[in-house]
């Protein structure tokens, strides 16, 4: 079966710090992966989707970027961290096509900015 | 670009009550899903409608998708404790070319009180 990991599930950093979020999917090949962010109370805003291997598209301006080095793995990252930037980032996985095919998310990662 | 709105953005209904949460787009869709992600969990999977009209159900869960494939609705009878989180719909533009990309509503947060 298809699991998803995301680490580390919390983290506390300073402003103008550097970020690694990361996350890996077991299970599957060629998986679509995708970054979300979601504030307090609010809505799933998609930061990054990737439908392979160095392919990442970018959704919203901002202070983040994302990579995706192997198959099954994807990686969210910025240089100098923002107070906007605090939220709850998830991971979510989806089997290839056009379709939309139902995501599949890890835990997440609380991240607040001091 | 595509927006997907849904409401109530909150509901709060006694033990035994029935509840319904709306979604419609701006644009007509392939396919409609709905998650439900309970209080400081990540988003689950619950179902996919792929047809116009189509009317689901799993158990006291009830899942339309409107003719014109522009709206969909989760009805719950007879809400239970274990029924409280945030309800999200998310659907994929069916004139879209961004491959599994999907537009997720803004949830309903449900509360359910004994």
């Amino acid at each position: 079966s298809q699991t998803i990991h995301q680490w580390p599930a919390t983290l506390v950093q300073p402003v103008g710090s550097p970020l690694s979020l990361e996350c890996t999917v077991e299970g599957t090949s060629n998986p679509n992966l995708y970054w979300y962010r979601q504030a307090a109370g609010r809505g799933l805003q998609l930061l990054f989707y990737s439908v392979g291997i160095g392919q990442i598209s970018s959704e919203v301006p901002q202070n983040l970027s994302a990579s995706r080095p192997q198959d099954r793995q994807f990686i969210l990252s910025s240089k100098k961290l923002l107070l906007s930037d605090s939220g709850f980032y998830l991971c979510a996985w989806s089997t290839p096509g056009l379709g939309g095919q139902p995501q599949h998310f890890g835990d997440g990662t609380r991240l607040s900015i001091l | 670009g595509q927006q997907v709105m849904q409401i109530p953005q909150y509901q709060h209904v006694q033990e035994g009550e029935d509840f319904t949460t709306y979604c419609n787009s701006s644009t007509t869709l392939s396919n409609i899903q709905w998650y439900k992600q309970r209080p400081g969990g990540h988003p689950v999977f619950l179902i996919q409608l792929v047809k116009s009209g189509e009317v689901k159900k799993q158990k006291r869960l009830t899942f339309q998708f409107g003719e014109a494939k522009k709206n969909s609705s989760l009805h719950i009878t007879a809400t239970q404790t274990t029924d409280v989180g945030t309800y999200f719909c998310a659907g994929r533009d069916a004139g879209g070319t961004s491959y599994g990309k999907l537009t997720f509503g803004q949830g309903t947060i449900l509360t359910v009180h004994p």
